[in-house]
């Protein structure tokens, strides 16, 4: 079965300018999440969604979006890009991520992640 | 709210020496924890998990047990290898489960 798969892998862009990052999560895994991770700041949580409907957020700016696609396939934007928004971006898909109680069906599966340089 | 605190790093040890990397966690409910390993230039990918208190998680010949009472995931290994070089990450879940909280990463270096 193939990983999650990220693309780019890596990127360089300047301020003021816009990116989007893609994900393709594992066959058959319906919620995928972004993570930013930095060497300052560790690895923070920026949104979860699941069955194309954000279901999560975590606390960054309104420039950074996401969305999902019905094959479950997910992008994320960054819009007027800063130099503190260089960091590797993070995917992560799993199964079901509903409430079932079951961690089975939440195991995370990262990607390689997308280096982000901004200039 | 939810957070996860791990001893900073690096950690430096020669091979076959024994490996605790401490962890701690706040949380609400009653959260899962997993350690992650990120190898140089890769993503994260799952060590091992525990889903409820006093249980064990294992794999490659690490450990953790869920301590609820002291609040802690403490990772561990026995004899750890050249190839154990990596940043292993403690985390937790929420009730919720697809929201993670990571903690600040401890980088190993293992010298032959």
């Amino acid at each position: 079965k193939a990983g999650v798969t990220q693309t780019p892998r890596y990127l360089i862009k300047t301020r003021g300018q816009q990116v989007t990052l893609s994900c393709s999560p594992i066959s058959g895994h319906r919620s995928v999440s972004w993570y930013q991770q930095t060497p300052g700041q560790g690895l923070q949580f920026l949104f979860e969604y699941f069955s194309e409907t954000q279901r999560n957020k975590g606390n960054f700016p309104g420039r950074f979006s996401g969305r999902q696609f019905s094959n479950s396939r997910s992008e994320m934007n960054v819009s007027t890009l800063e130099l503190g928004d260089s960091a590797l971006y993070l995917c992560a898909s799993s199964l079901a991520g509903s409430n079932s109680g079951s961690s089975s069906y939440n195991e995370q599966f990262f990607g390689p992640g997308t280096r982000l340089t901004v200039l | 709210g939810n957070s996860v605190t791990q001893m900073e790093g690096p950690v430096t040890l020669s091979e076959e020496a024994f490996l605790t990397i401490n962890c701690t966690y706040t949380a609400t409910g009653y959260p899962s924890l997993f350690w992650y390993v990120q190898y140089p230039g890769e993503g994260l990918q799952l060590l091992l998990k525990a889903t409820k208190a006093d249980d064990k998680g294992s794999n490659k010949g690490f450990e953790a047990t869920y301590r609820k009472e002291t609040t802690s995931f403490h990772l561990e290994k026995g004899s750890v290898q050249v190839s154990d070089s990596a940043v292993y990450f403690c985390a937790l879940s929420d009730y919720n489960f697809n929201k993670f909280y990571f903690g600040s990463g401890t980088k190993l270096n293992v010298k032959p």
